[in-house]
């Protein structure tokens, strides 16, 4: 059983599109967190939620969006896909303090 | 804000030990994290030590921890090819629960 699932896997999509790419963990963990890692494998965190809050927001663009429908999911929506989007998006879930399990990522591809 | 420096890349032979090197920022961090990834793959947390811990010993890995320096060190015994990898250091964000900030990676290359 896949601990943290991200879908899709790759994604390539035109700019200006909007698109979302989706987050589920079934460890019954309380914290879920979106990772973005660029093209020169720089890791940044870019938001982390604990039971439907927002806690941190890194400087993001307000173009990218979390939306947490329930406690087991934190999907990232992006509108108006730029050039510099692309990269691969991690998606974590943690409970308290405890070791984060990350997903397999999510290649974004921005043409 | 600040950044977690490491050194971009180490080449060791196998068999040989390596040490990656790491220095972070935030003097607060309740846990610092080494991870390693490898080739188009996720994250693998390969182990991590709380901050009153000069040193922690995991089978072949020995981290070592300066806190006055903020310095942190990953040591790989006998390493082999498959240890060939990216590794990052990580540091604890404040009280945020598991938020990280990483290093730049190192890339781990092991040659027979």
């Amino acid at each position: 059983d896949t601990a943290v699932s991200q879908t899709p896997k790759y994604l390539v999509t035109q700019m200006g599109n909007d698109k979302s790419i989706k987050c589920e963990q079934n460890l019954g963990h309380d914290t879920m967190y979106w990772y973005k890692q660029d093209s020169k494998k720089f890791l940044k965190i870019m938001f982390s939620y604990n039971n439907k809050e927002l806690i941190i927001n890194e400087t993001v663009p307000n173009r990218f969006s979390p939306k947490s429908p329930d406690k087991a999911h934190l999907n990232l929506h992006i509108n108006s896909l730029e050039l510099g989007d692309s990269a691969v998006y991690f998606c974590a879930s943690s409970q308290g303090n405890s070791e984060a399990f990350f997903g397999q990522g999510t290649r974004l591809t921005v043409v | 804000g600040e950044d977690v420096e490491q050194s971009l890349f180490l080449s060791v032979r196998e068999g040989d030990s390596s040490v990656i090197n790491c220095t972070y920022t935030d003097s607060s961090s309740t846990y610092l994290y080494w991870y390693k990834q490898e080739p188009g793959a996720g994250l693998q947390l390969l182990t991590y030590i709380f901050s009153n811990m000069d040193m922690k010993q995991d089978q072949r890995l020995t981290v070592l921890l300066n806190k006055k320096d903020k310095h942190l060190s990953l040591r790989i015994a006998d390493t082999q090819t498959g240890d060939s990898a990216i590794y990052f250091c990580a540091e604890s964000i404040g009280n945020s629960g598991y938020a990280l900030n990483f290093g730049k990676g190192t890339s781990l290359l092991v040659t027979p």
